[in-house]
């Protein structure tokens, strides 16, 4: 049950393109097809913003983008607004019914 | 529209116990598996617990297995965490999600979540 990989900040300046990692073993990422990307705005309630490591929820913007490649998960924001500034997080389910999440990015639009 | 309002956090002493409690509304609670998730400063989301729809299976993260107890009550839609022998460590902001699908034993990463609320182990 150890933690997904992610940075533990990135920074982009509006307009501009940022990548979050995910890594993970192949117990979880590696195994399944099943990652999920959340963003969190302090005191709010996690946003599903990408699942099944590159579908989005209605009503999410296409500017979020999701891929994987191995055991590593990738969550790509283009065209940055000041609103995306928040905290981003990465799941996969980890078989046996249990979950296993990244430790979260904080992402800072200049 | 799917709601989780979680309730019952507090502050406790170390070795205390909480009952955390989560009211869910709009979906059929008891053909989804539910999940409580923490958020503990500076240390990103954690995965607690998973329990199946009619509540026959319950699985637990290794940092809390022994002491927590996920139930849940579906003629109130009610999901619920026991915490007992609670630790500094088990600060955090408890949230529970439902997964992204349903069938009662599907647990997939969530898709809607609660806003949480705040658990302070201190003396």
């Amino acid at each position: 049950q150890s933690a997904l990989t992610q940075p533990a900040s990135v920074s982009g300046s509006p307009g501009q393109s940022i990548t979050i990692s995910c890594t993970g073993t192949s117990s979880d990422i590696g195994s399944y097809n099943l990652v999920s990307w959340y963003q969190h705005h302090p005191g709010k309630a996690p946003k599903l913003i990408i699942f099944e490591g590159s579908r989005w929820p209605s009503g999410v913007s296409n500017r979020f983008s999701g891929s994987k490649s191995g055991n590593t998960a990738s969550l790509t924001i283009s065209g940055l607004q000041a609103e995306d500034e928040a905290d981003y997080y990465c799941c996969s389910y980890a078989g046996s019914s249990t979950l296993v999440f990244g430790g979260g990015t904080k992402l800072t639009v200049l | 529209e799917v709601q989780l309002l979680e309730s019952g956090g507090g502050l406790v002493q170390p070795g205390g116990s909480l009952r955390l409690s989560c009211a869910a509304s709009g979906f059929t609670f008891n053909t989804y598996a539910m999940f409580w998730v923490r958020l503990a400063p500076g240390r990103g989301l954690e995965w607690v617990s998973s329990i199946s729809g009619v509540g026959g299976s319950r699985y637990y993260a290794d940092s809390v297995k022994g002491r927590f107890t996920v139930s849940r009550d579906n003629s109130k839609n009610i999901l619920y965490l026991q915490m007992n022998s609670l630790r500094a460590g088990d600060t955090a902001t408890y949230h529970c999600a439902t997964p992204h699908c349903g069938g009662g034993d599907c647990y997939r990463p969530p898709d809607k979540w609660g806003q949480g609320t705040l658990v302070i182990v201190s003396s």
